[in-house]
């Protein structure tokens, strides 16, 4: 399977704990994005990679949350002291940039803070 | 202040009842509308790109179309598998570099057999 792939699925985690989460985007992909949903509600953007360069940044996204993509191919989304309005569904999709804009998006890895 | 609007927010049909979910847009200048398709607990799967007023996709049974303010989806004899979450995005001529999405909040269809 050539899609985005995603891991951990699910993440149950206390409070005040860090939390890692890793996307592989589709290979050839430059474009990688963070978005972060709940219930009802459509992704809500986060964090955007052109190759292995973090060109934006939400500003809704606090200083805990930071994340990578050091080589331009797989990404981590870091979110330290996890709270418990951080439980969502935490989604990364991958475009292939000048071929084209459409966003390919991953399963999600659903975290739960308790 | 750009906008997407879906409706309604929640369908429901019987198998082989066609009907059609709207999206409505407020853009500057529009690259592009996008239509996924989601299921619960799962990623968006993507469905079609429309980029011109008049513009048509068809895929199975459902038929994307676009005007300069709103977008239709068409489902022609849902059956239950049609089930889903369709979500619409829309993409401003000036999203920048990094071609941000702007989101609906999606229709939810449920398609009784």
């Amino acid at each position: 399977d050539t899609g985005v792939s995603q891991d951990p699925r699910h993440k149950i985690t206390k409070r005040g704990q860090n939390v890692t989460f890793r996307c592989d985007p589709i290979s050839e992909h430059n474009r990688l994005y963070w978005y972060r949903q709940t219930l009802g509600q459509g992704p809500e953007f986060l964090t955007y990679f052109q190759n292995e360069a973090q060109l934006e940044k939400s500003r809704l996204l606090s200083d805990r949350f930071s994340a990578e993509r050091p080589k331009g191919s797989f990404s981590t989304l870091e979110i330290q002291r996890t709270e418990q309005g951080d439980s969502a569904m935490y989604l990364c999709a991958s475009s292939p940039g000048f071929d084209g804009d459409e966003q390919f998006f991953g399963p999600g890895t659903r975290l739960t803070v308790l | 202040e750009d906008q997407v609007t879906q409706s309604p927010e929640a369908l429901r049909l019987q198998e082989g009842e066609s009907s059609s979910l709207n999206c409505s847009y407020t853009v500057s200048g529009l690259r592009g509308l996008f239509w996924y398709r989601q299921d619960p607990g799962k990623g968006p799967e993507f469905l079609f790109t429309l980029y011109s007023a008049g513009e048509e996709k068809e895929k199975e049974r459902l038929k994307a179309t676009l005007t300069k303010k709103e977008s239709f989806l068409h489902i022609t004899a849902p059956k239950p598998e049609d089930s889903a979450t369709y979500l619409c995005a829309v993409q401003p001529t000036n999203a920048g570099n990094n071609r941000k999405l702007i989101w609906g909040l999606g229709t939810s269809l449920a398609v009784n057999p």
